[in-house]
């Protein structure tokens, strides 16, 4: 069974751009959620996707927005980039959205902004 | 606040050691915590989840313990090997809401 996918491996923009980020979740599981893990950080929250709605984020900027397919895939956008935005962003997944459930994490899209 | 705290930041051991991590947490109220270990560059693999009524679970060579009234958790690692080098995060999620909270996690090196 394929895991948690992620796209693109690497992103590099400069300041005042878009990014977009990517992730398929594993087969069956309706959850998505976001995570930014800057350098020396510990994972912070960002979003929670369930059945195709932003059920909760965490305490970034309206800059920091997504969404969630049909498919339960899940796109992360970051708008006006700025340097501090330099980070390992995770995606990971779940079967239901509640938070018993084991989260199975991606291997991350390293952004990097110039 | 709700807060997950891990010591040491770093541990250095010699292959074969045995080592013991610490979480302290203020999440309230509380559901559930996890231990994850993270190689460099790729996403956290789940080791162990303990609910309040836990207060040890195995998986292997790592010992999680759970201590619901001081809000303390450990993460033991019998017989270290080079493969244990990692970051172990420690992750509390609340009742309510589905947020989970991460320790800033400890890194170590199993050294031959």
């Amino acid at each position: 069974e394929a895991g948690v996918t992620q796209s693109p491996t690497h992103l590099i923009k400069t300041r005042g751009q878009q990014a977009t980020l990517r992730c398929s979740p594993i087969s069956g599981h309706t959850s998505v959620y976001w995570y930014q893990q800057a350098l020396g950080l510990g994972l912070q929250f960002l979003l929670w996707y369930d059945e195709g709605e932003e059920r909760n984020r965490g305490n970034f900027p309206p800059r920091f927005s997504g969404r969630q397919f049909p498919n339960y895939s899940s796109e992360l956008n970051v708008n006006a980039l700025e340097l501090e935005d330099s980070a390992l962003y995770l995606c990971a997944s779940s079967s239901q959205g509640r938070g018993y459930n084991e989260q199975f994490f991606g291997p991350g899209t390293r952004l990097t902004v110039l | 606040k709700n807060q997950v705290e891990q010591s040491p930041q770093s541990l250095i051991i010699l292959e074969g050691k045995n080592c013991t991590l610490q979480c302290n947490y203020t999440v309230s109220p509380f559901s559930n915590l996890r231990w994850y270990k993270q190689d460099t560059g790729r996403g956290p693999v789940s080791l162990t989840i303990m609910t309040f009524s836990e207060n040890t679970k195995s998986n292997g060579r790592y010992t999680a313990t759970l201590d619901a009234d001081t809000k303390q958790s450990s993460l033991h690692i019998t017989a270290s090997q080079l493969s244990d080098s990692a970051s172990y995060i420690c992750v509390v999620s609340r009742l309510t809401g589905n947020q989970f909270y991460f320790g800033t996690g400890t890194s170590l090196t199993v050294i031959p």
